[in-house]
């Protein structure tokens, strides 16, 4: 069990260029979330896929995001025309189902940080 | 949507001193309740959780937190912190009747351990 994994850990990018995050969850996992954070707030739901069905999707969520897990099994999220309010910690967690809906612990990766200049 | 609030952002406390973090969050349906932990430079990892049953929950590191319904309070108590005890907490819920999966987070304590 290599944990949650993401990359890139951090990227500096203009304002108005596209950027892609990955995320490799806990290989059993089928269920993940993306968070976004920023400083001074705790984390925000993105949006949520159970294998590969994207289930939920935030109002945060605006058209410029899109997120996919192809296969069930590793994730991106996109950005497309990144702005300075994009800049933040983007969250990736998995969880095992099994459990009612909300009940399972969540399994962090360490975030990739996005700083829009 | 739920509201947590974690009313105190920083709370230095002395090395084998008692810490009380507190969590309150908004209740029109019932949750469920967690504590997450936050190391500088790592992901958050699960403290403790309320789903059921006692309302005194006892989570790693010497931790625990009690549910209490009318309060709408989830407090996370250290009986004596570590240094190691450093680190950003969060609190969460998630709503037990709804078929989302969404878990709202308070906007974090920093506890700070003094020697």
């Amino acid at each position: 069990d290599t944990g949650v994994s993401q990359d890139p850990r951090h990227k500096i990018t203009k304002r108005g260029q596209n950027v892609t995050f990955r995320c490799d969850p806990i290989s059993e996992h089928n269920r993940l979330y993306w968070y976004r954070q920023t400083l001074g707030q705790g984390p925000e739901f993105l949006t949520y896929f159970q294998n590969e069905a994207q289930l939920e999707k935030s109002r945060l969520l605006s058209d410029r995001f899109s997120a996919e897990r192809p296969k069930g099994s590793f994730s991106t999220l996109e950005i497309q025309r990144t702005e300075q309010g994009d800049s933040a910690m983007y969250l990736c967690a998995s969880s095992l189902a099994g459990g009612a809906p909300g009940t399972g612990e969540l399994f962090f990766g360490e975030g990739s940080r996005l700083t829009v200049l | 949507a739920q509201s947590v609030t974690q009313l105190d952002s920083q709370v230095p406390v002395f090395e084998e001193a008692p810490v009380e973090l507190r969590c309150n969050y908004s209740s029109s349906v019932s949750v469920y309740l967690f504590w997450y932990v936050q190391y500088p430079n790592q992901g958050l990892q699960l403290l403790l959780k309320y789903l059921s049953g006692s309302t005194l929950v006892k989570g790693i590191n010497g931790f625990e937190a009690e549910f209490n319904k009318s309060q709408t309070s989830f407090h996370l108590r250290k009986p004596s912190v570590h240094i190691s005890d450093t680190a950003e907490y969060f609190c969460a819920v998630s709503e037990i009747y709804t078929a989302g999966n969404q878990f709202y987070f308070g906007t974090g304590t920093s506890l700070t351990v003094i020697p």
